[in-house]
């Protein structure tokens, strides 16, 4: 059973790209979290979707960042017109049904801004 | 809104030797309890969660961790160390939400744990 799988492992974009984060979940989960980790810092939660619906976005910030999780297909984090700032590592984590308290991460998207 | 605080950045001990990695949480109910493990470079992998019941709980690699409520801590603890043991290691509290699914965790600053050969 395959974990949870992200790509890609690394992403060098310039100031003012876009930036495009995927998440698989693991097989039979329908929960998917976005968290951010700056260097030296734990991880700051972001979003919480479910297929297609966004639960809890109360993390997010307002504006150049907008996730989704389609009905097929992985879920993606989408940050437009990057900043510095944003470079961070960027992990989703998923939780089956039913045991939804149970978040199981996969292992990251590093974002450098250029 | 809930918090966690990891009030030690870094913990120096010698292999074989015990561990103990301090979390108190703030949450006005009965919270969810998490310790993950993080190595250089690769993503969090859960040791043990307390949901309720026994408040000690046992998790892989020879981890365990106590839920006190009366000191709001939930303490990760280990007899006898091993250089593999060296990582991040991060508590985090979460709770239900009222539509079944579960909250973004909260997590501490992590506690960077040295071994010393």
């Amino acid at each position: 059973n395959a974990g949870v799988m992200q790509n890609p492992r690394h992403l060098v974009r310039r100031r003012g790209q876009e930036a495009r984060l995927r998440c698989s979940p693991m097989k039979g989960h329908s929960h998917v979290y976005w968290y951010r980790q700056l260097p030296e810092e734990g991880l700051k939660f972001m979003v919480y979707l479910q297929k297609e619906n966004i639960i809890d976005e109360s993390g997010m910030p307002k504006e150049r960042f907008s996730a989704e999780f389609p009905k097929e297909g992985p879920s993606i984090l989408r940050i437009q017109q990057v900043v510095r700032g944003d470079s961070a590592a960027y992990f989703c984590a998923s939780s089956p049904i039913g045991h939804s308290y149970e978040q199981y991460f996969g292992p990251g998207t590093r974002l450098t801004v250029t | 809104a809930q918090s966690v605080t990891q009030p030690d950045i870094h913990i120096t001990v010698s292999e074989g030797a015990s561990l103990e990695l301090r979390c108190n949480y703030s949450y006005g109910a009965t919270p969810y309890l998490f310790w993950y493990v993080q190595s250089p470079g690769q993503g969090l992998q859960l040791l043990l969660k307390y949901f309720s019941g026994d408040t000690l709980v046992q998790g892989i690699k020879g981890f365990e961790a106590e839920f006190k409520r009366s000191q709001s801590s939930f303490n990760l603890r280990k007899p006898s160390v091993h250089w593999s043991d060296a990582a991040e290691y991060f508590c985090a509290v979460g709770a239900a939400m009222t539509g079944g699914g579960a909250d973004g965790l909260t997590f501490g600053k992590g506690t960077h744990l040295i071994i010393q050969p």
